[in-house]
């Protein structure tokens, strides 16, 4: 799997929108970008991924770049609650349907009042 | 539903012994999966299983081992443990049916181990 690069830590203030940029130059055709997030010391929760267009749902909106070699993650209105570690993932798809994720350090987000 | 549940939530032990990590999920997905994070770390996969009978090794499989003998529960081994597995351990689950087979996998709680 592509090697994924982050900062290690932002901050945002409060309502302000927060982008959480990511680079995967290594990333291949058929890998797709995941981000996950880790509130404190609770489970993974899964934010939203993509192949080659950008992707929106309710929680953020993900762009990736024409050549796939970076994307950003963008909370369009940060709150408090959205404090903590970002995860940006590169995985492609193995046998059964399967896919593995591999976690790095990713980014501390602090939302600052 | 209760989604991913996890039991203990702590655990000490001491070296040598053994002991079950229990993970069930009660949303009928296929694929389950053990991660393990240590402190400032991201996390690490140990094994995987994308259905009953069927497991594989992940990046760190040494000192666990696995089964899943039904749908619902996969249970994770430490057949001797050691300082070295200190960590939290992370069930997972997710869905290999449905219209996208690579949307999004749910986390349990966590199990906070400590090896003496």
């Amino acid at each position: 799997d592509a090697k994924t690069t982050q900062p290690t830590s932002m901050d945002c203030a409060e309502g302000r929108a927060a982008n959480l940029p990511c680079n995967h130059s290594t990333i291949s055709g058929n890998e797709y970008v995941y981000w996950y997030r880790q509130i404190h010391s609770q489970g993974p929760q899964y934010i939203i991924h993509g192949l080659k267009n950008n992707e929106t749902n309710e929680m953020a909106s993900l762009i990736i770049t024409e050549d796939r070699k970076s994307s950003t993650l963008i909370l369009p209105h940060a709150t408090l609650r959205d404090t903590a570690v970002y995860y940006c993932i590169v995985s492609r798809p193995t046998g059964a349907g399967s896919y593995q994720l591999t976690f790095g350090k990713g980014t501390k987000l602090s939302v600052i009042p | 539903n209760a989604g991913v549940t996890q039991t203990p939530k702590f655990q000490v032990l001491k070296t040598g012994q053994s002991m079950t990590l229990q993970c069930a999920q009660d949303m009928n997905h296929e694929y389950m999966s053990w991660y393990r994070q240590d402190p400032g770390m991201g996390l690490r996969l140990i094994h995987y299983s994308v259905g009953a009978g069927i497991t594989d090794q992940g990046e760190v499989p040494n000192g666990y081992n696995v089964s899943r003998s039904t749908t619902e529960d996969f249970p994770l081994r430490l057949l001797s443990a050691a300082p070295s597995q200190t960590s939290v351990y992370f069930c997972a689950s997710r869905s290999l049916a449905g219209p996208s087979r690579m949307d999004e996998q749910f986390f349990g709680p966590g199990t906070r181990l400590t090896v003496l």
